[in-house]
């Protein structure tokens, strides 16, 4: 089975203080993304990677930037942490489509951050 | 991708099947039924996916009507950790493209009961 690990699930930090988020999977899948879930508005893309140092913005990219160095660990930064990104972070690694199918994306347990 | 809808609620007995329906009508050729559920505090997981053709895994059986407008997700027998929120998603296949971000709407909350 797939297993997706995220470093923490509960994280408190202080307006302004710089956050890493790690997540880590151990499937060789060459896909992983960060998604941020928040009451009302569903699921949204922050960043995702396609192969190791290749990044691209997803739907949310304001105020974080990630780093994918090795193929299995995909990290979320917070520049400057913000009240307004208190939120679930989950991170998400899927294999390269083959012929049938291809959307299976496999979440970590997700890290509930708190900005003070 | 296609819009699905859903029962906002529902509940099941332990130990009985849930049945759980997914309209998609406009659903085309080359797109997917997925299945995904998330459980209270915790990241989405994948269940089952097909296309035309039912579908049974470890998890569940994915029933698709023949014109796939609709679709049934059954849990066979329902146990209390399956009480979670179940999201059907219609997605195309073979995407190449790394940005397949998932889109849940707002899904069914099932609550299984003693």
């Amino acid at each position: 089975d797939v297993k997706v690990t995220q470093s923490s699930r509960y994280l408190v930090k202080r307006t302004g203080e710089k956050v890493f988020l790690e997540c880590v999977q151990d499937m060789d899948h060459e896909n992983m993304f960060w998604y941020r879930q928040d009451p009302g508005l569903g699921l949204r893309l922050i960043y995702f990677s396609y192969d190791v140092k290749m990044k691209e913005k997803g739907d949310i990219p304001e105020g974080y930037s990630v780093s994918r160095e090795k193929k299995e660990r995909f990290s979320l930064i917070l520049e400057s942490a913000s009240t307004n990104q208190t939120s679930m972070y989950l991170c998400a690694s899927r294999d390269t489509p083959g012929e049938a199918g291809g959307n299976e994306q496999f979440f970590g347990p997700g890290t509930r951050l708190t900005v003070l | 991708d296609a819009k699905t809808t859903q029962p906002t609620s529902m509940d099941c007995a332990e130990g009985r099947a849930a049945n759980l329906p997914c309209n998609h009508s406009t659903i085309s050729g080359n797109e997917y039924v997925y299945w995904y559920r998330q459980i209270h505090s915790q990241g989405p997981q994948y269940i089952i996916h097909g296309l035309k053709n039912n579908e049974t895994n470890e998890m569940a059986s994915l029933i698709i009507t023949e014109d796939r407008k609709s679709s049934t997700l059954i849990l066979p027998h329902a146990t209390l950790r399956d009480t979670a929120v179940y999201y059907c998603i219609v997605r195309v296949a073979r995407i190449k493209a790394a940005g397949n971000k998932l889109t849940f709407g707002g899904g069914t909350r099932v609550l299984v009961k003693p």
